[in-house]
């Protein structure tokens, strides 16, 4: 079956590290996107890219880093230099005419 | 700036008790508006695109509409498994991501 996998599902972090979280589909959706999700914010907008070896920055991408090598994986990574990275992380898919999203499971990163 | 609101922020009904969920959207440029569902701690889930005023879609309990400004999800004789939050999000013409509003987060209790 087609879909999205995001992995870890939980993920632990000390301050000062960076950690990468995976996105993979194999919906040969040409567009992905990450999403940051916190308790009453809704989600919010780090990085999407629309074609391989491209990528452009969201409405929160202090501290956020992205690559797009291959068309099935858009992996991000949460530098130190993000001051806030514990939320709940969402990835997600679409083909260019965005005709809905489909999301992964998520990753809940926690800080500690 | 493009904004998408969602109201109530929380809900809470009796089984059996319908209501009317709201999304409301800044006009420039729609060029679809989408409904999810998102149980805790998953993604979400897509239920309804609605394209134009006066579109119509259902999905068992659910009823979703369009007007020019809002969009509506309504839930009749909702169910304890109806719970969850529900997302609203507007795709505007260009060449942008969706616009996500804050979510409602729905509570049927039996």
């Amino acid at each position: 079956d087609g879909g999205i996998t995001q992995s870890p599902k939980y993920l632990f972090r000390k301050e000062g590290q960076n950690v990468t979280l995976s996105c993979e589909q194999n919906l040969n959706h040409d567009a992905m996107y990450w999403y940051r999700q916190d308790p009453g914010q809704g989600l919010r907008l780090i990085y999407y890219s629309q074609i391989v070896n491209d990528f452009q920055k969201g409405d929160i991408a202090e501290g956020y880093s992205v690559s797009r090598e291959k068309k099935e994986s858009f992996p991000l990574t949460v530098t130190s230099a993000q001051k806030n990275p514990t939320a709940f992380y969402l990835c997600a898919s679409s083909t260019l005419d965005r005709d809905g999203y489909t999301f992964g499971s998520g990753t809940r990163l926690t800080v500690v | 700036e493009d904004q998408v609101t969602q109201s109530p922020e929380a809900l809470r009904l009796q089984e059996g008790e319908s209501s009317s969920l709201n999304c409301s959207y800044t006009v420039s440029g729609l060029r679809g508006l989408f409904w999810y569902r998102q149980d805790p701690g998953k993604g979400p889930e897509f239920l309804f695109t609605l394209y134009s005023a006066g579109e119509e879609k259902e999905k068992e309990r659910l009823k979703a509409t369009l007007t020019k400004k809002e969009s509506f999800l309504h839930i009749t004789a909702p169910k304890p498994e109806d719970s969850a939050t529900y997302l609203c999000a507007v795709l505007y013409s260009g060449n942008t991501p969706l616009v996500f509003g804050k979510g409602t987060r729905l509570s049927v209790i039996a």
